[in-house]
């Protein structure tokens, strides 16, 4: 069974729309992270939460803004869509940044 | 700040061949040290993990030392599989709030 899981696995969405990108994890990880993968780019960090508090940011836009409804969530919007954010979106969680992160299968989003 | 390294993009191999991936560090920490892998289609897992206490991690067939003068570690195996393609970082972990990944270095193995 999946223990990080990510909604949905695909999607298409048109320029300047906004999107939900969702992740639930089952490890009992108190930290959560989001990271993108592009063909454009290796595998870039950009946000770290820890007890449902944002620990890091590394992402520079404001469009993207990370949501903790509950603990074992974290959720990710992202506004004004742009084609530059194609890109796969992996959700992941670990206890500690010194130990190992566990990754979701990632949500594959391409905008048109 | 704290900083990882990995030089080699890409690189290709045939079978039972040597591997031989290096990374370089920055820290101010006693760092915690990751391979991961990724296969396609899959987010990234964890292959080895390497502590200042301990000095190397071994794997599958694949092992991960480090040297703390050099600030670098390394990645190799004896014998690669056409099953080991693969993307392969490097990551730095410390006290930080998140694991730093390397670039990546791709892995090819040519029967």
């Amino acid at each position: 069974d999946p223990k990080i899981i990510q909604k949905p696995k695909y999607l298409v969405a048109v320029t300047g729309s906004e999107k939900i990108l969702i992740c639930e994890q089952y490890l009992g990880h108190n930290a959560m992270y989001w990271y993108r993968q592009s063909a454009k780019k290796p595998l870039e960090f950009m946000f770290s939460y820890s007890y449902q508090k944002l620990m890091d940011n590394q992402t520079a836009s404001s469009r993207f803004q990370p949501q903790s409804s509950k603990k074992n969530h974290l959720d990710l919007q992202i506004t004004a869509l742009k084609p530059d954010d194609s890109a796969t979106y992996f959700c992941a969680s670990s206890q500690g940044a010194s130990t190992e992160v566990f990754f979701g299968k990632g949500t594959r989003l391409t905008v048109v | 700040g704290d900083s990882v390294t990995q030089m080699q993009g890409q690189v290709t191999l045939s079978e039972d061949d040597f591997l031989f991936i290096n990374c370089t560090y920055s820290t101010t920490w006693y760092p915690t040290l990751f391979w991961y892998v990724q296969y396609p289609g899959e987010g990234p897992q964890l292959l080895l993990k390497v502590t200042t206490a301990n000095n190397k991690g071994i794997s599958r067939g694949f092992e991960a030392t480090y040297d703390k003068g050099t600030t670098s570690f390394h990645l190799q195996k004896a014998s690669v599989q056409e099953s080991d393609s693969a993307v392969y970082y490097c990551v730095l972990g410390d006290s930080g709030t998140y694991q730093r990944f390397g670039t990546g270095t791709k892995l090819q193995v040519v029967p």
